[in-house]
């Protein structure tokens, strides 16, 4: 079974420009979920779709950060324009049921 | 506000010392409950999960957790640890109804070979 694409695994960025993710989740997942994961904490949440619909984007800053599943399928996340505090790394996760998440690779965001 | 506890932040143990990582979390009702692990420049993967059942739950790469929910906790065991043990130990809660996951800080355990 294929596991959670993402891309691009790394990214380097200027504060104030913009950054792109994409997210592929496992066939079938109809959850999909963004976190942030700085180093030394635990993920954070940004974004839960439940296929094409948003479940909660409560802690999504969405000043700067805006997200996509147009087609229940895969994501885009993207932030504009970058702050250094957004250097982190992005993971993508799907689930089938109960919360059990499977991660993707993740996405490592600096920003300078 | 629902949370979820880790206590120690880093933990150093030899090889074959034994190994147990606390979480405990604050929600009262019905609870499922994860470990994560994420080894170095790995993603995170699932190590055990606890839905329902026999409070102690044995995952993969010989790992075990109780759940205790009279102590609100689900502490992860190991017996005896090998090198390859080293990692981010993450514990993580939805409740029953809501699969959202609270997650704790982390447990960074580095094993000395």
């Amino acid at each position: 079974e294929a596991g959670v694409a993402q891309s691009p695994r790394y990214k380097i960025i200027e504060k104030r420009q913009s950054v792109a993710f994409w997210c592929n989740p496992i066939s079938g997942h109809a959850t999909l979920y963004w976190y942030q994961q700085i180093l030394g904490q635990g993920p954070k949440l940004l974004i839960q779709f439940q296929n094409n619909g948003v479940v909660d984007d409560s802690q999504l800053p969405k000043d700067r950060f805006s997200a996509e599943r147009l087609k229940g399928v895969d994501s885009t996340l993207k932030i504009q324009p970058a702050k250094l505090e957004d250097s982190a790394v992005y993971l993508c996760a799907s689930s089938f049921s109960r919360g059990e998440l499977f991660f993707g690779e993740g996405s490592r965001l600096t920003v300078l | 506000a629902q949370s979820v506890s880790q206590h120690n932040h880093h933990v150093i143990l030899s090889e074959a010392a034994s190994l147990e990582l606390g979480c405990n979390y604050s929600y009262g009702g019905t609870v499922n409950l994860f470990w994560y692990v994420q080894y170095p420049g790995q993603h995170l993967q699932l190590l055990l999960k606890y839905f329902s059942g026999d409070p102690l739950v044995k995952g993969i790469k010989g790992f075990e957790a109780e759940f205790i929910k009279s102590k609100f906790s689900f502490n992860l065991r190991k017996p005896s640890v090998q090198w390859s043990d080293t990692a981010e130990y993450f514990c993580a809660v939805n409740e029953g109804s809501n699969y959202q996951l609270i997650w704790g800080a982390g447990t960074k355990l580095i094993i000395k070979p």
